[in-house]
């Protein structure tokens, strides 16, 4: 059974340009979550999605966003990238919404220069 | 405002020894308390989670011991490897309005186990 799989693994983008990360949970999950690792905050939730609509939000400016598909993928976004972007954004899905047991992707690296 | 405080920031174990990673919360509202174990370049993997009706779960090498009133639980990592050597994350959750579950996790503890 495949994993959360995340596209693009890795990418550089210049300060004020947008970045749009994809994931796919794995088959069957229906909720999926987003996260931001950076050395200095560690691991911090951006959002949480289920059946397409957003059910929960962390303390992110409105800069970050997404959304889910009807086939449970997901996507989000970053408008106007600031150097402080810079980090690892991970995706998890669940079986359901609140679901315990969360499984992570690798993660997609972003630098911004 | 840090509602998971993890330590030690490193730790060094010998093969074969045991180690142990502390962690605190200060929201009673949690309810769900996993371990993650990250390897670079790779993604948290769960390890082993429990929840506060139990003060005790083991999973073969790990085990987590869990005190409610001290608002504390802990990764114990038996007889351990090389292998095992990796960034390891407290995590704690409790149910949401409208059924999300989200994760607050703690600083992280890397683990270096010597032959």
């Amino acid at each position: 059974k495949a994993g959360v799989t995340q596209t693009p693994r890795y990418l550089i983008k210049t300060r004020g340009q947008q970045v749009t990360l994809s994931c796919s949970p794995i088959s069957g999950h229906r909720s999926v979550s987003w996260y931001q690792q950076t050395p200095g905050q560690g691991l911090q939730f951006l959002f949480e999605y289920f059946s397409e609509t957003q059910r929960n939000k962390g303390n992110f400016p409105g800069r970050f966003s997404g959304r889910q598909f009807s086939n449970s993928r997901s996507e989000m976004n970053v408008s106007t990238l600031e150097l402080g972007d810079s980090a690892l954004y991970l995706c998890a899905s669940s079986l359901e919404l609140g679901g315990d047991t969360i499984y992570f992707g690798e993660g997609s690296w972003l630098t911004v220069v | 405002q840090q509602q998971v405080k993890q330590s030690p920031q490193s730790l060094i174990v010998q093969k074969g020894g045991i180690s142990i990673i502390n962690c605190a919360y200060e929201n009673t509202a949690f309810d769900y308390f996993p371990w993650y174990q990250q390897f670079p370049g790779k993604g948290p993997a769960l390890l082993i989670a429990i929840r506060p009706d139990v003060s005790e779960k083991k999973e073969g090498r790990f085990t987590i011991s869990f005190n409610k009133s001290a608002k504390q639980f802990s990764l114990h990592i038996m007889d351990s490897q090389p292998g095992d050597s990796a960034t390891y994350f407290c995590a704690a959750s409790r149910r949401i309005t409208g059924g999300g579950n989200k994760l607050t996790f703690g600083t992280g503890t890397q683990l270096k186990v010597e032959l």
